[in-house]
């Protein structure tokens, strides 16, 4: 169990677009998600925290107007990134954690989302 | 007060042998310590966790040991293989009453398991 999906694991997009990155409890219900960013050969960077039904609370430093994050169900969230541009290139990763998991305390991390803006 | 120190960086292990990995940290509000495995291009997977009323938790091959009173924990790898190979980020939060308990992370160790 506590099975995350994320789609797409790719994205190439220009810059001045918008890119939209779902991320899927396929297993649980997840109550929180969690949306990171990491760059290569880094750690993860907290971007954001929501719990659904809830607005996200964001990390410093990161613009809620740039990224977007929806949380409407107890099953999925989005990431959008508005107006892209090449320094938002990077791999993108969401976590979730909830009922039905093996530990209720633990993240259960998707595949990532690797974004290139060009 | 927030961080976890990770050490090392990098380690190369024979293959059969044991690897460790350190962690320490500051905020001792923090009980809930879990490690996570990254391969590259992949989001990180839950290895196993502990909580600091114990000391050692062993999962198969994995084995966390916790010092409470140094604030530090290690993980070991018993009998590595070379698809150990990747990079191992240890973590711990504090609960939290509203839902958002966070993970704060160590700067991760790329282990090579080398034949």
């Amino acid at each position: 169990g506590a099975v995350v999906s994320q789609h797409p694991s790719w994205v190439i997009c220009k810059s001045g677009t918008s890119v939209k990155i779902e991320c899927r409890s396929l297993d649980f219900q997840a109550t929180t998600m969690f949306w990171y960013r990491q760059f290569p050969k880094q750690s993860l960077m907290l971007m954001a925290t929501s719990n659904e039904g809830s607005k996200a609370t964001y990390e410093q430093g990161v613009e809620k107007d740039k990224f977007l994050i929806n949380h409407a169900s107890l099953t999925l969230s989005t990431l959008t990134v508005t107006s892209a541009h090449p320094e938002d290139s990077s791999f993108y990763i969401c976590s979730a954690r909830g009922r039905g998991t093996p530990s209720l305390r633990a993240q259960y991390f998707g595949p990532g989302t690797r974004l290139l803006v060009l | 007060q927030q961080q976890v120190k990770q050490s090392p960086q990098s380690l190369i292990v024979q293959k059969g042998g044991i690897s460790i990995i350190n962690c320490a940290y500051e905020n001792t509000a923090f009980d809930y310590f879990p490690w996570y495995q990254q391969f590259p291009g992949k989001g990180p997977a839950l290895l196993i966790a502990i909580r600091p009323d114990v000391s050692e938790k062993k999962e198969g091959r994995f084995t966390i040991s916790f010092n409470k009173s140094a604030k530090q924990f290690s993980l070991h790898i018993m009998d590595s293989q070379p698809g150990d190979s990747a990079t191992y980020f240890c973590a711990a939060s504090r609960r939290s009453n509203f839902g958002n308990e966070k993970l704060t992370f160590g700067t991760g160790t790329r282990l090579t398991i080398i034949p």
